[in-house]
């Protein structure tokens, strides 16, 4: 099946800071990945949509000079959280889809980033 | 516009009980309608989903799901909760005719087996 890897799992880095985190679709091209972010104990927030090749879609209120989306190939997308506070500790997860349609989502295992 | 109802936060239900976690959409034309499982620290797992034909739809680890147009619903069940299920739950719905769209998500249910 369509595996999605995300790394690093877990990161804690200092504020002001920059931290990237990586997200690979293993054994199929995707030229559309989202990005998602977790709040504890809430639902998923969609953040962006990323296109190989294009800019990034981002959600309302989220900041992309913040959040810096980079889908340089069809199976990598990066997520740079820029000068990282932390109000940005979160868990981050990255998801994308083998094939359009009803095809469903594949979701990396996720990053949790702490911001000290 | 899409939109998916999770009216519970948490179920709590026996080890050997049936469980029934509850889903309803909103989608301007056919759903495409997706359950996700979600363990500590880690991404979603897809279980099953619903595109078309049979509403009664069967995925991973004993889980099935019922899609119900009239009442606009897809309530995820297992006839027999197993301590290993508890889990959070994410009920996902995308309109057909979106293209390559992400997935809106219900906020979730948290259920909980006890042996």
């Amino acid at each position: 099946g369509a595996v999605v890897s995300q790394h690093p799992s877990w990161v804690i880095c200092k504020s002001g800071t920059s931290v990237k985190i990586e997200c690979r679709s293993l054994d199929f091209q995707a030229t559309t990945m989202f990005w998602y972010r977790q709040f504890p104990k809430q639902s998923l927030m969609l953040m962006a949509t990323s296109n190989e090749g294009s800019k990034a879609t981002y959600e309302q209120g989220v900041e992309k000079d913040k959040f810096l989306i980079n889908h340089a190939s069809l199976t990598l997308s990066t997520l740079t959280v820029t000068s990282a506070h932390p109000e940005d500790s979160s868990f981050y997860i990255c998801s994308a889809r083998d094939r359009t349609g009803g095809s469903p989502l594949h979701f990396g295992n996720g990053t949790r980033l702490t911001v000290t | 516009a899409q939109s998916v109802a999770q009216p519970e936060d948490q179920v709590n239900v026996a080890e050997g009980n049936p469980l029934t976690v509850k889903c309803t959409y909103s989608v301007s034309g056919n759903p495409y309608l997706f359950w996700y499982v979600q363990y500590p620290n880690r991404g979603l797992q897809f279980l099953l989903k619903y595109i078309t034909g049979d509403n009664l739809v069967k995925g991973s680890y004993g889980f099935e799901a019922e899609f119900n147009k009239s009442q606009t619903s897809f309530h995820l069940k297992k006839p027999s909760a197993l301590v290993s299920d508890s889990a959070l739950y994410f009920c996902a719905v995308r309109d057909e005719g979106s293209g390559n769209t992400p997935l809106v998500f219900g906020k979730g249910t948290r259920l909980s087996v006890i042996a």
